[in-house]
């Protein structure tokens, strides 16, 4: 199975600051990545895919790059509905897996 | 809109079976794959499989298989998925999901609201 590494697991930023959340895969996964933000008791939510698409009505402060092993997801300009979990997810073979979420926290 | 709801939460005895329904609505049901994703309490997400409603084809999880059924009734768009032998750690929130794009993308942009299974004596 793929594994999939998340840094950093928490962070505590403030409304304004550049944050930069880092994924790693054990393996090359091309660009088959997607980021999730969640929120505490709801679903995760879609925001970029095939690791740098923007999904419909995301804000343009969020943005992706990366590919192979290493991928980065951006937010610009962190603004308070930003702080959430946020999930990376690859879909290069079987299973697809996620990984273990990094939580962004008031500073 | 694409909405996915799903059945309420459940507690379960260890040994146990447990089953999720996930009912779609907002478009047609048969030309994209449904996906069931777990996320135990304080955890991260784990995909376990989808089906195909249009043929009721499957893709599992290895570690799911042998415990787990995923079937889909085209005629009142609902998914299901069953998950037997239950053990302390299936204590999770079951979502289901659907594809962005037709057929199977491989992400999730629609999702249901999640249905809670307690495994407990």
């Amino acid at each position: 199975d793929i594994q999939m590494t998340q840094s950093p697991s928490n962070l505590s930023a403030s409304v304004g600051d550049r944050v930069t959340i880092t994924c790693r895969a054990s393996q090359s996964i091309s660009s088959r990545l997607a980021w999730y933000q969640q929120k505490p008791g709801t679903a995760p939510k879609l925001l970029i895919y095939t690791a740098s698409t923007l999904e419909i009505g995301v804000p343009s402060r969020f943005s992706g790059s990366g590919s192979g092993t290493e991928f980065t997801l951006t937010i610009s300009s962190l603004q308070p509905d930003d702080f959430a979990t946020y999930y990376c997810q690859h879909y290069y073979n079987y299973p697809w897996t996620f990984g273990r979420g990094t939580k962004v926290e008031i500073k | 809109q694409v909405q996915l709801v799903q059945s309420g939460a459940e507690v379960k005895k260890p040994g146990a079976s447990m089953m999720v329904s996930c009912k779609a609505s907002g478009y047609t049901f048969v030309d994209y794959y449904i996906h069931w994703v777990r996320q135990a309490p304080g955890q991260g997400l784990e995909w376990m499989g989808w089906i195909n409603p249009s043929r009721g084809g499957t893709k599992l999880a290895q570690e799911f298989r042998g415990r787990i059924t995923l079937t889909s009734d085209t005629s009142s768009n609902t998914s299901y998925i069953e998950l037997s032998r239950l053990r302390y750690d299936d204590t999770a929130v079951y979502y289901c999901a659907r594809d962005l794009s037709y057929g199977n993308s491989g992400y999730f942009a629609y999702w249901g609201q999640g249905t809670l299974v307690t495994v407990s004596s």
